[in-house]
């Protein structure tokens, strides 16, 4: 089991520019889940999605937007790309137990 | 009010000591509570859930007061490696099953 990866580990944007980062995960879960974490700062949900198919807004979703084709894959689509989305992004699932399982995160600079 | 509120820190401690830390949440319909634990610029991984009559795994021990609102972390004789941020973090929006996270303790460990 990989567990929950996500690519690319780091990304430089300049302003206005796009990109997708990718997260998947191998463990069957339904509920996958996108946050952010700005320095010195907790983790803030972004999005969430409760299965193929179906997703829904967190706390911060402006400025993002995501899809769920698959079980396995949560990608998180930034489309103007600004210098207040520069923040640390994890991908995370949902276990049997509501704990969350999160992948090693991808570190974003928008410059 | 943060819904999940932590002492950042940090908590300096020669190894061998016993620390431990403290977090208040506000949603008094939480099911579920977690303390995890962050190393720097990693992804958060989960150390252990914390159940009503209280926990240990190891030196680590878990308590949950419902009455209070309160859940706190015992680590018994410290080690260099147990150097990291603590994340309290608690179920607070069961139609999510998405987790509220603290913005962490700081524990630095010092021979």
């Amino acid at each position: 089991n990989a567990g929950v990866t996500q690519t690319p580990k780091f990304r430089i944007l300049k302003i206005g520019q796009s990109m997708t980062l990718q997260c998947t995960q191998d463990m069957n879960h339904n509920y996958m889940y996108w946050y952010r974490q700005d320095p010195g700062m907790g983790l803030k949900l972004i999005y969430y999605s409760v299965g193929a198919g179906i997703t829904d807004k967190g706390e911060v979703p402006n400025g993002y937007n995501v899809s769920r084709s698959t079980t396995e894959d949560f990608p998180l689509r930034l489309e103007l790309a600004a210098p207040s989305q520069t923040s640390v992004y994890f991908c995370a699932s949902r276990g049997p137990a509501n704990e969350q399982f999160f992948g090693p995160g991808t570190r974003l600079t928008v410059l | 009010r943060k819904e999940v509120e932590q002492d950042p820190g940090p908590f300096n401690v020669p190894e061998g000591a016993t620390v431990a830390f403290n977090c208040t949440y506000s949603n008094s319909a939480s099911q579920s509570f977690f303390w995890y634990r962050q190393d720097c610029r990693k992804e958060p991984k989960l150390l252990m859930s914390v159940y009503s009559s209280g926990n240990e795994d190891g030196r680590f021990t878990a308590q949950l007061n419902r009455a209070s609102q309160y859940i706190s972390l015992l680590i018994r004789d410290s080690k260099l490696s147990d150097s990291a941020t603590y994340l309290c973090v608690v179920n607070g929006d069961t139609g999510r099953r998405a987790l509220t996270f603290g913005s962490g303790t700081r524990l630095q460990v010092q021979p």
